[in-house]
């Protein structure tokens, strides 16, 4: 079967680094995604990973590794703006996503 | 601005009754997907539709229906709901192949008593 595993919630500091780890076990894989949401609002595409290495996009990075079934998403610099749930998501072999509970970031000034 | 449209944004409804969510996109995107999003949880795919005409069952598709005449449109269907159907939906679709990114509309929130 197939499990997605990421912190319910993590708390940061203002113009810190912050890391959000996601772990997975699945049969067959065909990429991952972080998502984005903010409260009351519908998720938004952050990311997608499908080879392994650091793909970083201004102040967000993703990280993936297949052989550990690990992704990470890093955030520099935080701002307030950057309160909000983070979404993992696997795509299995048949291309369904996965989806994690979700990591809501808790931004103190 | 082009983008997915749900309808209504927010619903209050007794059990028993049937309802319809609407999804509209603009966007020309072949695939169309309804998720649910529970406190805890992930998002759960409840149908998809990866081309006019065709639709397929997620992983919680008891309880509901959609249909999926024409590109642009993908309502879903509660014939008769349940107050388990209380939850967030939302609709998404995605034109970039399997592993493009979903684009989401905001969310219907259902609250069946």
């Amino acid at each position: 079967g197939q499990n997605i595993d990421q912190p319910t919630e993590m708390t940061a500091t203002e113009g810190a680094i912050v890391q959000i780890n996601c772990t997975y076990q699945t049969s067959g894989f065909n990429g991952l995604f972080w998502y984005q949401q903010h409260a009351g609002e519908a998720p938004t595409f952050l990311s997608y990973n499908v080879l392994d290495g650091l793909e970083e996009k201004g102040r967000f990075s993703s990280f993936l590794s297949r052989s550990k079934g690990y992704s990470y998403l890093l955030l520099k610099e935080l701002q307030m703006k950057d309160s909000a749930s983070y979404l993992c998501a696997l795509a299995d072999s048949n291309y369904q996503l996965i989806w994690g509970a979700g990591t809501k970031l808790i931004i103190k000034p | 601005i082009a983008g997915i449209t749900q309808a209504p944004t927010s619903q209050i409804l007794a059990a028993g009754r049937r309802m319809t969510l609407r999804c509209t996109q603009d966007m020309r995107h072949n695939a169309m997907y309804w998720y649910r999003q529970d406190l805890g949880l992930g998002l759960r795919l409840i149908h998809y539709s990866n081309t006019a005409g065709t639709t397929g069952k997620g992983e919680v598709p008891d309880g509901y229906s959609v249909s999926r005449a024409n590109t642009d449109d993908f309502p879903l269907t509660l014939a008769s709901a349940v107050p388990s159907q209380t939850s967030v939906y939302f609709c998404a679709s995605s034109g970039g192949g399997h592993t493009g990114e979903l684009f989401f509309g905001e969310g219907s929130r259902l609250t069946v008593l």
